[in-house]
């Protein structure tokens, strides 16, 4: 089991310009995340899905856009890329709600992302 | 919204001392998850605290859940290298989708 897969690992874009983060699970989970981790500010999160076909807005949703047209896929959209948007961003699954380990996390192993 | 404070920010320690960190909620939190996170790493998960009051204990790592379910504490005794890391906790309230993190604690340990 791959786990959860993200690609591409490291992006160099310029402002403007549109780019999308791919985030692929085999675990067969329903929920998917998408983070961005800058420094001293933690892990937030931007927007996720609770099944296929659904999306939602997280904390930090402005400038970006998300599908889920397939359960083992959540794609995370930049447009128009800004500065702003220069972060490291981690996917994560998990299986749903529930006893026992159905709400744990599994990160991938995250995309790093510069905007100039 | 649901806010999740998380104390220290930072800690720097000699190895074989203790380190604890501390997360506070400003709601109930129907249960809390810690992670890790080795630097260049992706978080990965340690542990998940239910009920209130709840303790647990995986070899040097001492987990706590408060009584009113507000705030958990990791508590690792004598640190070792291979502890270096950021420790994040994670909250989830009433709605269960989401889990709110905490900053994180980056601990560097003294060789």
């Amino acid at each position: 089991n791959a786990g959860v897969t993200q690609t591409p690992k490291f992006r160099v874009l310029k402002t403007g310009q549109s780019m999308t983060l791919l985030c692929a699970q085999d675990m067969n989970h329903e929920y998917m995340y998408w983070y961005r981790q800058d420094p001293g500010m933690g892990l937030r999160l931007i927007h996720y899905s609770v099944g296929e076909g659904t999306t939602a807005k997280g904390e930090v949703p402005d400038g970006y856009n998300v599908s889920r047209l397939k359960k083992q896929n959540f794609l995370l959209g930049l447009e128009s890329a800004a500065p702003s948007q220069t972060s490291v961003y981690f996917c994560a699954s998990r299986k749903g709600q529930g006893a026992g380990g159905a709400n744990v996390l599994t990160f991938g192993a995250g995309s790093r992302l510069t905007v100039l | 919204g649901q806010q999740v404070m998380q104390i220290p920010q930072y800690q720097h320690v000699q190895e074989g001392e203790d380190f604890t960190t501390y997360c506070n909620s400003s709601t109930t939190l129907s249960n809390i998850q810690w992670y890790k996170q080795r630097p260049g790493g992706h978080p990965v998960f340690l542990i998940q605290l239910v009920k209130s009051g709840e303790v647990k204990k995986q070899k040097r790592l001492t987990f706590q859940f408060g009584e009113a379910k507000k705030n958990s504490s990791l508590h690792i005794t004598a640190t070792q290298t291979t502890d270096v890391g950021t420790y994040f906790c994670a909250g989830s309230g009433g709605s269960n989708y989401k889990l709110t993190f905490g900053k994180g604690t980056l601990l560097t340990v003294n060789p």
